[in-house]
């Protein structure tokens, strides 16, 4: 069936430094959105893609449907990053699978 | 394919009026999120039930939106006073409790397009 493997499921990083969650897909997908749960349990949209990369700040995305994958990659990383973050992937249908989440946690 | 139901496809109000819509789930999901979709086919999380209960909804949904998942009835999300910006695709998911909701597959509606005039 349609899965969603997001790694790493726990990242720790220094303020200041960066690193890159990875969604691999076992089929194809058709647009991947990128959330952070954050400490009220809500869940924020960070970015929605069909295809290509799109940067915002500090954040930046890429999504691969012919290589199945997705990327969230992290620079500068500051304290309030902290959190749990998804992707959801969008098959062909009405369906969207979520990832296992990987939870940050940004310290000093 | 998923068989979740929303009433009406379609609805048009004027600005400050309330807006209704409805959601069946599919039979045997207890979790039903709401979300609304913008032009940019982004989906933005509104608010999330597990049978009767709120489990999460934004600050938005909390100040302008009404929702709730009553028992044998339909699940409904209610503008109480429509803004142009409110213009979207409002769907409906459902899905089985997993983990922590959220994290398993969730089934869509069609989703209800509302203008806001």
């Amino acid at each position: 069936g349609d899965q969603v493997e997001q790694s790493p499921s726990a990242l720790s990083l220094h303020e200041g430094t960066g690193s890159a969650l990875r969604c691999n897909f076992t089929t194809t997908m058709r647009a991947v959105q990128w959330f952070r749960k954050n400490s009220r349990g809500s869940l924020i949209n960070l970015f929605y893609l069909a295809s290509g990369t799109k940067e915002n700040g500090r954040l930046k995305s890429a999504f691969d449907s012919k290589e199945r994958y997705s990327t969230l990659h992290i620079r500068d990383a500051q304290l309030e990053d902290s959190g749990t973050y998804f992707c959801a992937a969008l098959t062909g249908g009405y369906k969207v699978v979520f990832g296992s989440g990987t939870r940050l946690l940004v310290s000093p | 394919n998923s068989k979740v139901i929303q009433t009406p496809r379609y609805l048009v109000k004027g600005q400050g009026q309330k807006a209704k819509m409805r959601c069946i789930p599919e039979k045997g999901h207890p979790v039903v999120f709401w979300y609304q979709q913008n032009k940019n086919n982004e989906f933005k999380f509104l608010i999330n039930f597990q049978n009767q209960e709120v489990l999460q909804q934004i600050d938005m949904t909390e100040k302008r939106f009404s929702a709730e998942c009553p028992s044998n009835s339909p699940c409904s999300l209610e503008i109480q006073s429509s803004e142009a910006g409110d213009s979207a695709l409002y769907l409906c998911a459902s899905s089985r409790p997993g983990q922590g909701a959220g994290q398993d597959t969730q089934y869509f509606g069609p989703g209800t397009r509302l203008l806001v005039l």
